[in-house]
């Protein structure tokens, strides 16, 4: 059973919107790391945050942000959503930068329409 | 470009059979490798990781890995229907901040 839980776990928006989603990490991870899933692919490394700053990013636009909180649970934030940001997010949290120790959450499936 | 390439598959051998997934990766700078395994409609789950060329085992599973060739693979012995899923090869990068992962290989066990 995963440490770590995202909310929601669907999500329907309309292109031009804003969303903002959750992710609920365990106790003492430091690190979250957030990746997108669209249909059929792997999942592409969005950014990561290690002790509440953004500790690289990859290739995404800056309409996709981030922030983590001092209690480990953290959000990713998309403005301006296009039909191409329809896949599943996953959030991932370790201890320290660890990526052997990653746990990755359930997941939010997101569709722009 | 940082790629990892993976055969999409679907894979499909008989119940009990060896199962043999492979991965090449570009970044020569990669240290990490890993295995993650992925039912329909969930999330990755850690199977595998190895960090030294050569072979490492865990139960029925065995990642190899040949830095030189740029090469690593996942065995899975024995294999189960349970063992149906996708299975997904990541490599870390250089600032060990990011997992880059192939597009997977979906995996049948036929009973």
């Amino acid at each position: 059973e995963t440490g770590v839980t995202q909310s929601p776990t669907h999500l329907i928006k309309t292109r031009g919107q804003q969303v903002t989603l959750r992710c609920s990490s365990q106790s003492g991870h430091n690190t979250v790391s957030w990746y997108q899933q669209a249909l059929g692919q792997g999942p592409q490394f969005i950014f990561q945050y290690y002790r509440e700053e953004e500790n690289g990013r990859g290739n995404f636009p800056p309409r996709f942000s981030g922030l983590q909180f001092p209690n480990y649970s953290s959000e990713l934030n998309v403005n301006a959503l296009e039909l191409d940001d329809s896949a599943l997010y996953l959030c991932a949290s370790s201890r320290d930068r660890n990526m052997v120790g990653y746990t990755f959450g359930s997941g939010t499936r997101l569709t722009v329409v | 470009q940082k790629e990892v390439e993976q055969n999409s598959g679907p894979l499909s051998v008989p119940e009990g059979a060896i199962a043999s997934l492979n991965c090449t990766y570009s970044d020569r700078g990669s240290q990490s490798f890993f295995w993650y395994r992925q039912y329909s409609g969930k999330s990755p789950e850690l199977i595998m990781f190895i960090y030294s060329n050569g072979d490492k085992e865990d139960g029925r599973f065995t990642a190899q890995l040949n830095k030189a060739s740029q090469y690593v693979s996942l065995l899975i012995r024995d294999s189960q229907p349970s063992d149906s899923a996708t299975y997904l090869c990541a490599v870390d990068n250089n600032a060990g901040n990011m997992l880059t992962f192939g597009g997977g290989t979906r995996l049948m066990v036929k009973p």
